[in-house]
């Protein structure tokens, strides 16, 4: 079984400009879940979205959205970049009611 | 608001040593607990998941004990190899809004 896929891995952008992220879950997971990574603050939970519906949702500005399409793949968008959102994204899936989540290399992001 | 601290940051050992790493939260009310390994420039790897009525999980040399009423967990690698180099992540689940908190890590080497 393919695992949690994400693209692009690398991504180099310029402040004020916005992002997409996708993420393709484990075939057969709904549950996807966005992370972001940086030195500073550690590992941070930014959204998890089950059946195209937003469940829960971590302390980021509406700068940070995401979605989710009826076949479980994921995306999330960054607007107006700054610099500090220079991260590891990481995307998870799951089944939902199980709590073990399998997490994506993830797409390391630099603004300049 | 939940926290999550990890003791050492760091930690270097030799190869065939025995070894625990600490994680601490605030809350208590947790859902469950869950000990990851990261891999440079990866992505996390799920190592053990203790729900909040267990004590204890095991998995191969992993043993990670959780003591829900002190706020502590720890993981327990017996036998240490090189190949368990890796950065140690601890999270747990809450019972509000069922997001992830994860600590800051800890860094271990294993040298041959």
């Amino acid at each position: 079984k393919a695992g949690v896929t994400q693209t692009p891995r690398y991504l180099i952008k310029t402040r004020g400009q916005q992002v997409t992220l996708s993420c393709s879950p484990i075939s057969g997971h709904r549950s996807v879940s966005w992370y972001q990574q940086t030195p500073g603050q550690g590992l941070q939970f930014l959204f998890e979205y089950f059946s195209e519906t937003q469940r829960n949702k971590g302390n980021f500005p509406g700068r940070f959205s995401g979605r989710q399409f009826s076949n479980s793949r994921s995306e999330m968008n960054v607007s107006t970049l700054e610099l500090g959102d220079s991260a590891l994204y990481l995307c998870a899936s799951g089944i939902w009611g199980e709590e073990t989540q399998y997490f994506g290399p993830g797409t390391r992001l630099l603004v300049l | 608001k939940q926290e999550v601290t990890q003791i050492p940051a760091a930690l270097s050992v030799p190869e065939g040593e025995n070894l625990v790493l600490n994680c601490s939260f605030t809350d208590s009310a947790i859902y469950n607990l869950q000990w990851f390994r990261q891999d440079p420039g990866k992505g996390l790897t799920s190592l053990l998941l203790i729900q909040s009525s267990q004590r204890e999980q095991t998995s191969g040399r992993l043993n990670a004990s959780l003591d829900k009423s002190s706020g502590r967990s720890t993981l327990y690698i017996a036998a240490s190899q090189p190949g368990d180099s890796a950065t140690y992540l601890c999270a747990v689940r809450d019972n509000y809004g069922q997001n992830f908190v994860f600590g800051p890590g800890t860094r271990l080497s294993v040298l041959p």
